[in-house]
């Protein structure tokens, strides 16, 4: 089956680091992927891993450990603009992504 | 913004009623993904195509029919529109960065109301 959790919501202060987890049991694995959702508005893509290990881009890092079939995303120097939904997904076979439901972000000042 | 447009926005609509939400991509794109997203569920992929005339089922499908006579554009029809299909209904291609892995790039998305 498929399966992947996340946190329903956290709540961070703006200036911090805070990681967002994500586990995941798939049929097959091809990928995890994160993704940024402002309210009302459509994901956009942050960041990918395939191989195991740790992914940087600018304030945002993304780490991946397939043996344990977790993930998180790390966001540094927080800021409010950042309080959003995040989104881990599972790129499984094919081109089939499965999502998980998303964690809610709020950053305050 | 990976050239892709869905219409219409919003949409309120009776239950029985048949409704069909379009996407179109301007990139030629061969991959193209309907999805639903509904609060404690995340995005659920409903149909997804590989080419011209090209589809298949994703988790979600019942209810729901699509068709992709041209690359660019992919049509979600719901026959008989129910309330449990209210939902927003976001569009997705997946683009390739040169290498191995393909990201999906979204659509704005359709809010559809089934009263």
């Amino acid at each position: 089956g498929q399966n992947i959790d996340q946190p329903t919501e956290m709540t961070a202060t703006e200036g911090a680091i805070v990681q967002i987890n994500c586990t995941y049991q798939t049929s097959g694995f091809n990928g995890l992927f994160w993704y940024q959702q402002h309210a009302g508005e459509a994901p956009t893509f942050l960041s990918y891993n395939v191989l195991d290990g740790l992914e940087e881009k600018g304030r945002f890092s993304s780490f991946l450990s397939r043996s344990k079939g977790y993930s998180y995303l790390l966001l540094k120097e927080l800021q409010m603009k950042d309080s959003a939904s995040y989104l881990c997904a599972v790129k499984d076979y094919g081109q089939n992504f499965v999502f998980g439901p998303g964690t809610r972000l709020s950053v305050l000042p | 913004d990976a050239g892709i447009t869905q219409s219409p926005r919003h949409k309120v609509t009776e239950t029985g009623t048949p409704v069909t939400l379009r996407c179109h991509q301007t990139e030629n794109h061969r991959y193209m993904y309907w999805y639903r997203q509904d609060p404690g569920h995340g995005l659920r992929l409903i149909h997804y195509s590989y080419g011209v005339k090209d589809t298949d089922k994703g988790e979600v499908s019942d209810g729901y029919s699509v068709s992709r006579s041209k690359t660019e554009d992919f049509l979600l029809t719901l026959e008989s529109a129910t309330s449990s299909q209210t939902s927003v209904y976001f569009c997705a291609i997946s683009e390739g960065d040169g290498g191995v892995v393909e990201k999906l790039f979204f659509g704005s998305g359709t809010q559809l109301s089934v009263l």
